[in-house]
């Protein structure tokens, strides 16, 4: 069966500091790779996806970066937050089944930025 | 560019009570899929809809697809506790990435 993990589950950072965002993938392979952010009590805002090894598509320009380093690894980086990157980040995988396409979530990471 | 809109965005209702979240997409929809997130949780994948005018079950959960396949709801049945959370509805673009709304939050009154 397939897993998703996320870590660190809980991430306080100062402002101006930097950030790196793990999120690793089993039981699948060539999966789609996605990193949203939501901030409390909001909507999903999706940040990044992944089709395959070394290839991002951003949705949203920011502060923030992701990278694919290996199959089922997605990192999402910062080099100096800001305090509005505090939120809720989520990684999830989906493959291409039929026409399904569901995603899966990982547990996500709160980050509060100070 | 495409939007999926959903309401309302919060719901209060007594336990035992109906609820009702609707979805509308600004084009037509290959499918359309619906989450639920638990208070302090992830998503989680309810279902999937994908023939226009599709009806599907899951308990006391209804869920429909419109005939245009520009539209979907989700209706609970005699809410309980266990229901609470944030219910979303997505639906993909043109590059197959999901396009979400904005979440339909329901809330128990006590």
């Amino acid at each position: 069966s397939q897993t998703i993990h996320q870590w660190p589950a809980t991430l306080v950072q100062p402002v101006g500091s930097p950030l790196s965002l793990e999120c690793t993938v089993e039981g699948t392979s060539n999966p789609n790779l996605y990193w949203y952010r939501q901030a409390a009590g909001r909507g999903l805002q999706l940040l990044f996806y992944s089709v395959g090894i070394g290839q991002i598509s951003s949705e949203v320009p920011q502060n923030l970066s992701a990278s694919r380093p290996q199959d089922r690894q997605f990192i999402l980086s910062s080099k100096k937050l800001l305090l509005s990157d505090s939120g809720f980040y989520l990684c999830a995988w989906s493959v291409w089944r039929d026409r399904y396409n569901e995603q899966f979530f990982g547990p996500g990471t709160r980050l509060t930025v100070l | 560019g495409q939007q999926v809109m959903q309401i309302p965005q919060y719901q209060h209702v007594q336990e035992g009570e109906d609820f009702t979240t609707y979805c509308n997409s600004s084009t037509t929809l290959s499918n359309i899929q619906w989450y639920k997130q638990r208070p302090g949780g992830h998503p989680v994948f309810l279902i999937q809809l994908v023939k226009s005018g599709e009806v599907k079950k899951q308990k006391r959960l209804t869920f429909q697809f419109g005939e245009a396949k520009k539209n979907s709801s989700l209706h609970i049945t005699a809410t309980q506790t266990t229901d609470v959370g944030t219910y979303f509805c997505a639906g993909p673009d043109s590059n197959y990435q999901l396009i979400w709304g904005a979440g339909t939050k329901l809330i128990i009154k006590p």
